[in-house]
Formats: structure tokens, C-alpha cells, sequence
């Protein structure tokens, strides 16, 4: 069964860069057809999708965030990564990676991470 | 970027009713790639419905989805207790980039 787990600081101050690192087990993140992605979703709001990365390593990434996110992928340890620099309160929220195929749903989530900007 | 449109923000329905939410495209999705989410509180999104109208692994049948192009519909014949919760559309396919809908509140009435 195939598990996601982000972790990271769950605060990070006003201009900074929030950095998460999702772990994968039960299968490999070099698998291929698979896109590894980040979901946010800000306390009491709906859901925005971050950006993703591509088995083969290329990168997507939602327009609204794009001069901010950076996704990144490390085979070795079967993780991949978030850094979303500049953050403002704005940021705060819970994020959460997640996996879909090509032509396929998000169909595997992690719990979820809930991270604060704030000094 | 297609922009997906829910409706209504809540619905007030008591157990036992049917629930019928929409979710509305600002452009046609390509081959009917549109899912619907349930989320409950403190939970991440669960898959429900892909491909508009194909139960996801373990997704119980009182859980239907239909439309194509533009308008989908999720529909749930008889809510149990365990239905409450939020419900987000999706659209996905040959493009890497994914938008949700607004989400639509199934609440106790």
C-alpha cells in the first residue's frame, strides 16, 4: 500500500521559504507515468493545487505560484520536495502531497502538514 | 486554465435525502477527466468518482457521478451520517495542470 508523509517546520516566518519533504513508501517515486504533486489548502478554504513533478523530473507548476515554487525529487531516499519562497501570511495552510497517474486522479494523499507564517 | 464552478455552497439536507451537487466548466473537459473529493474535518480529500462517472476502489454505490463537457453532477441517493462532509470537483487529464472547484458543504440539517 503505497504511503505519503510530508514533514517540515510547521512555522516559518514572513519572507522566508517554507521547505516540505514529502517521503513515499510502499512503492517507487521513480515509477513510471507518475506525477508526485503539492495541494494546499488555507484553514477554512478550499483546495489549490501547488505544482507538480513528473517521474522523468519536469516540472508544472499552478501560474499564481510559479515566480515562488520550486519542486524538486531525491530517488535515492524516495522523496520529493516543496520550497515556496517569499511567504506571507497568505501561505498559511495545510499542505499536502499527493499522486496521480497520467490521465488519472490524485488517488494517493498524504495526512497533510499544517504550516504558519507568522514572526 | 479551466475554472471549475460549484454549486451550491452548502446544501442543508437531513439523513436519508438525496444529495445532487454541481460543478460547472468554464470550457469543455477533455474525455469527461473530472473527479469528485469528499473531505471530512482534520482529513485529507478522499477520491470518490473519476473519469465523471467511475467509482473509485471501495466507494460504496449510493455515490453516483454523470455529465460531460461542461456541467457534472455528483449525486448521493440516500445520505448516511458518514456523508457529511465537503465535496470538491476536480479536472484533470493530458494536461499536468489541475484545478478544483470551490467545494460544496453537505451539512445536517
Amino acid at each position: 500500500q503505497l504511503q505519503l508523509q510530508e514533514s517540515g517546520p510547521g512555522l516559518v516566518k514572513p519572507s522566508e521559504t517554507l521547505s516540505l519533504t514529502c517521503t513515499v513508501s510502499g512503492g517507487s517515486i521513480s515509477s513510471s507515468s507518475y506525477y508526485w504533486g503539492w495541494i494546499r489548502q488555507p484553514p477554512g478554504k478550499g483546495l489549490e493545487w501547488i505544482g507538480s513533478i513528473y517521474y522523468s523530473g519536469s516540472t508544472y507548476y499552478n501560474p499564481s505560484l510559479k515566480s515562488r515554487v520550486t519542486i524538486s525529487v531525491d530517488t535515492s531516499k524516495n522523496q520529493f520536495s516543496l520550497k515556496l519562497s517569499s511567504v506571507t501570511a497568505a501561505d498559511t495552510a495545510v499542505y499536502y502531497c499527493a499522486r496521480r497517474g497520467v490521465y488519472s486522479p490524485l488517488d494517493y494523499w498524504g495526512q497533510g502538514t499544517l504550516v504558519t507564517v507568522s514572526s | 486554465e479551466i475554472v471549475l464552478t460549484q454549486s451550491p455552497g452548502t446544501l442543508s439536507l437531513s439523513p436519508g435525502e438525496r444529495a445532487t451537487l454541481s460543478c460547472r466548466a468554464s470550457q469543455s473537459v477533455s474525455s469527461s477527466y473530472l473527479a469528485w473529493y469528499q473531505q471530512k474535518p482534520g482529513q485529507a480529500p478522499r477520491l470518490l468518482i473519476y473519469g465523471a462517472s467511475s467509482r473509485a476502489t471501495g466507494i460504496p454505490d449510493r455515490f453516483s457521478g454523470s455529465g460531460s463537457g461542461t456541467d457534472f453532477t455528483l449525486t448521493i441517493s440516500r445520505l448516511e451520517p458518514e456523508d457529511f462532509a465537503v465535496y470538491y470537483c476536480q479536472q484533470y487529464g493530458s494536461s499536468p495542470l489541475l484545478t478544483f472547484g470551490g467545494g460544496t458543504k453537505v451539512e445536517i440539517k
